[in-house]
Parts: C-alpha cells; structure tokens; sequence
C-alpha cells in the first residue's frame, strides 16, 4: 500500500507558467517531507525539503506547501523552464534521530515546453 | 567532490549468474544507502549502514541479496543466484548525519541492471 501517492504520473506546462506538483500521504506520523529531482540516467537530486512545524518552505523559484490537515503536499515552480523537465519525487520520513528511512512516491514526470 | 560512484553502470547477466554492485560513498558520509528502483514500485531502500553498521535490511526482498560495507569507502550490494525479476536500476547513496533533514541525500548514478 503506498504511503505516499503521487496521483498525476506527468504534468505538461508552458514555459514561463507555473508548475504544480501534488503528493498525498496517508501517515499521520509523517513529519519531514522532501522534493527530489531526477534526469534521465542519473541519480535523484535533492530540491527541498519542509518539516511539518511549517505550512511552507521557499527557495528560488521553488516553493513547496505543506497541509498538514489534508495530508498533502505540493511543489510549485514559477516561473516554469525547459532545464525543469525531468521526474519529481515526493518523499516522507516518519520521524528523526536514528530512522533514515524515507518512504517514495512513484514520481510526476514534468515537461515544460518552450 | 567526485560524488556517490556507482559501478558498473549497466549489467547485463544471465539468470543464475552471481551479480556484484559497487558504491563508493562521498567522504566523511556516515551513513549509506542502498535502493531499487523499478516502474511497479518506485524507490524502494533496501538495507541502509551508519558507519559500516547494517542498520536496517527489512527491505532486502530475499536471501539471495546481501549487502556489505567492509569500510566507509566501499559497499557491495550482491545478488546470488540472480532472476529476470531482479532487473531494476539499483542506486547507492549517502549523506552525513545531519543531512537527511537539511539537504537530503547524495544519490549515484545507478546501475541498470538486466537480468535475462
């Protein structure tokens, strides 16, 4: 059962306009979540994280919202570039300390077209 | 900084074949991570070591995977006997021990791994 869910698998927006990814999850003891960025035949990168004391975190043009309530998250990029496209993860970690484990969503392929 | 090394790359082997997978880990990272990724599944993490320690390998999925980390420079991820089921691209990746939190994981290149 997925734990974390990202419901759209691609996302296609213009470039210049805004690019909203969405992810859900469904643990309550959830308490970091994180944004990673993938190109084809590389690794995952890191892009931003926000812990669940905030609602928001913002860096550059990323921006991401955290709604503890309806256990959901999203990534905005604004403005949208073409060097954006690539595979966006949503990722969770039940807690601090020790445990490094973090649970993935699938991913939300994103195309932004010139 | 040379990052996360991952080797080989690509691996093409044939069902029953013992297949070995290299991480070398960023310098002065105490914790390392081994994950498989495939299109059913996403990002799974398989075993994750602090400082060389095994700390959690609830998800190596059978007997036949084993991980080691002999010192804090090298890891071996091995699968022995390997099936057409275990094709997936395999990522090593590490991070210091405040990092998860702040900055996330340093992640390889992977390795494609094909199983036939």
């Amino acid at each position: 059962d997925q734990q974390v869910k990202q419901n759209s698998p691609s996302l296609s927006v213009q470039e210049g306009r805004i690019s909203i990814l969405n992810c859900d999850y469904t643990n309550s003891m959830f308490d970091y979540f994180l944004w990673y960025k993938k190109y084809p035949a590389e690794g995952p990168t890191f892009l931003i994280s926000i812990s669940s004391i905030k609602d928001k975190n913002e860096d550059g043009r990323f921006t991401v919202f955290l709604n503890k309530s309806a256990k959901h998250l999203s990534l905005h990029i604004v403005p949208s570039q073409p060097g954006d496209s690539a595979v966006y993860f949503c990722a969770a970690s039940a807690k601090p300390g020790n445990n490094r484990k973090l649970i993935w969503g699938l991913g939300t392929s994103l195309a932004v077209n010139p | 900084d040379a990052g996360v090394i991952q080797s080989p790359r690509h691996e093409v082997t044939e069902m029953g074949q013992e297949v070995t997978l290299r991480c070398k880990p960023i310098s002065g990272h105490d914790y390392l991570f081994w994950y498989r990724q495939t299109m059913m599944r996403g990002l799974e993490l398989l075993i994750y070591f602090n400082n060389n320690v095994p700390i959690d390998d609830s998800g190596m999925p059978e007997d036949r995977f084993s991980a080691k980390m002999p010192n804090a420079s090298f890891s071996t991820l091995k699968i022995q006997p390997s099936e057409p089921r275990d094709s997936a691209v395999y990522f090593c990746a590490s991070s210091k021990l405040d990092r998860p939190y702040k900055g996330g994981y340093t992640f390889g290149s992977g390795t494609r791994l094909t199983v036939v």
